[in-house]
């Protein structure tokens, strides 16, 4: 398996501008995450989906920011518009939920700078 | 809520040498998992190791063990003969039992001295 993949890898937009970040879960997998990662706040968790669906999104910052998982393959997290504030590093994972054995794959993250 | 504490932003080692680092954490549960996670400059995030809280044994994963220390609520990672390939972030995680979200510590930088 090619792990769970992300893109773009960089992203460098103008503040006001729509992103989009895409990603693909390892196949079979059933739980997707969204984190961002930033010096000052490190690795939060922004949003989860387990079977497709949203289960907690306390986590998004704002209405700026939304994500969606129309099938069990893909997802994407938007941000609408972008600020500078958002510049960070967002990371994908996706995992196989129950049983003790979990455990969760990253993808390599896109790099998103907004100036 | 549940907090992960790195204590050290840096810590180096000579090669070939032992480091420990460091990790604390805070909840009221007795049912949780432990991870440490590791970042190289590619930026992927890499398991390196798990610790069930049940499970009074400490993990080991070749080179790398934890010293799990329940009741100080500790959860050390002890890098063995260390390589040059070990230098990254390593992050500390903790996670609830029937829960899915990781929370993560701030990370400690690790650099090995050739």
């Amino acid at each position: 398996d090619a792990g769970v993949i992300q893109s773009p890898r960089h992203e460098v937009t103008e503040m006001g501008q729509e992103v989009t970040l895409r990603c693909k879960p390892i196949s079979g997998h059933n739980s997707l995450f969204w984190y961002r990662q930033t010096m000052m706040r490190g690795l939060e968790l922004l949003i989860y989906f387990n079977n497709n669906v949203p289960i907690d999104d306390s986590g998004m910052p704002e209405d700026r920011f939304s994500a969606k998982m129309p099938n069990a393959s893909f997802s994407t997290l938007k941000i609408q518009p972008s600020e500078p504030r958002d510049s960070a590093v967002y990371f994908c994972a996706s995992s196989l939920a129950g049983g003790t054995n979990e455990k969760l794959f990253f993808g390599s993250g896109t790099q998103l700078s907004v100036l | 809520a549940q907090t992960v504490t790195q204590s050290q932003p840096e810590m180096s080692v000579q090669e070939a040498e032992t480091v420990t680092l460091s990790c604390t954490y805070d909840t009221s549960e007795s049912d949780y998992y432990l991870f440490w996670y590791k970042q190289p400059p590619s930026r992927q995030m890499i398991l390196v190791i798990r610790q069930e809280a049940y499970k009074q044994q400490n993990a080991t994963e070749n080179r790398f063990s934890v010293n799990f220390q329940k009741a100080a609520k500790s959860f050390s990672l002890k890098i063995s003969d260390s390589q040059l390939g070990d230098a990254a972030m390593y992050f500390c995680a903790y996670r609830r039992g029937g829960a899915q979200k990781l929370v993560f510590g701030q990370g400690t930088r690790l650099t090995i001295n050739p």
